[in-house]
């Protein structure tokens, strides 16, 4: 079974430039999660998409973001524009349906590590 | 809210010897618990979790993790590391009676497994 994968694996930018991050997750997975990791620092939420809906999106840092995840199947992150700060490792992760099942465990890519110059 | 703490930012120990690495938490109810690892240059994978039951929970590659309430902590721990145990731990916690599933990681402990 594949694993969820992200694309690119790299990306440097300038600041004031667009990305555009995506992340395949896995299959029958409802729930997908964008994370990501600044500075070497905790790894923080940014929101949860359940099928299509979004479910949680209250790490959003500001309305430069915009995630989508049409049909319910891969998700896209846009940055524009981007800054200086936006720059780290962005993870994406995936998890089965949770209702009646607790705690289920989230299954994550390799990241995107992510520059912006 | 939830928080997370791993208060070692990297912890090194030799081959064979037995390798700890600490983790608290703070949660408004309780807690889910997790533990995933990051090797070089590749994403998180999941090592164990907590959920109910049985303290003392056993995961992937020998670890295991010891559900302490009291204490609130939630430490992993392997009797005899190996070299290819070197790597980048993070702890992380769900609200289980909070709405969402977001989980809430510590800053991660680096470890380093000598020969």
């Amino acid at each position: 079974e594949a694993g969820v994968t992200q694309f690119p694996s790299h990306s440097v930018i300038e600041k004031g430039q667009t990305v555009t991050l995506r992340c395949d997750p896995i299959s029958g997975h409802d729930n997908l999660y964008w994370y990501r990791r600044v500075m070497g620092k905790e790894i923080k939420f940014l929101l949860h998409f359940v099928k299509e809906s979004k479910q949680d999106e209250s790490g959003m840092p500001n309305n430069r973001f915009l995630a989508e995840r049409t049909g319910g199947t891969y998700s896209t992150l846009k940055v524009q524009p981007a800054e200086l700060e936006d720059s780290g490792v962005y993870f994406c992760a995936s998890s089965l349906r949770t209702s009646g099942v607790p705690g289920n465990e989230q299954f994550f890519g390799p990241g995107t590590r992510l520059t912006v110059l | 809210a939830q928080s997370v703490a791993q208060p070692e930012d990297q912890v090194n120990v030799a081959e064979g010897n037995p390798l700890t690495v600490k983790c608290t938490y703070s949660v408004s109810g309780n807690p889910y618990l997790f533990w995933y690892v990051q090797y070089p240059n590749r994403g998180l994978q999941f090592l164990l979790k907590y959920i109910t039951g049985d303290n003392l929970v056993k995961g992937s590659y020998g670890f295991e993790a010891e559900f302490n309430k009291s204490q609130t902590s939630f430490h992993l721990k392997k009797p005899s590391a190996l070299v290819s145990d070197s790597a980048l731990y993070f702890c992380a916690v769900r609200d289980r009676e909070a709405a969402g599933n977001k989980l809430t990681f510590g800053g991660g402990t680096r470890v380093l497994v000598k020969p």
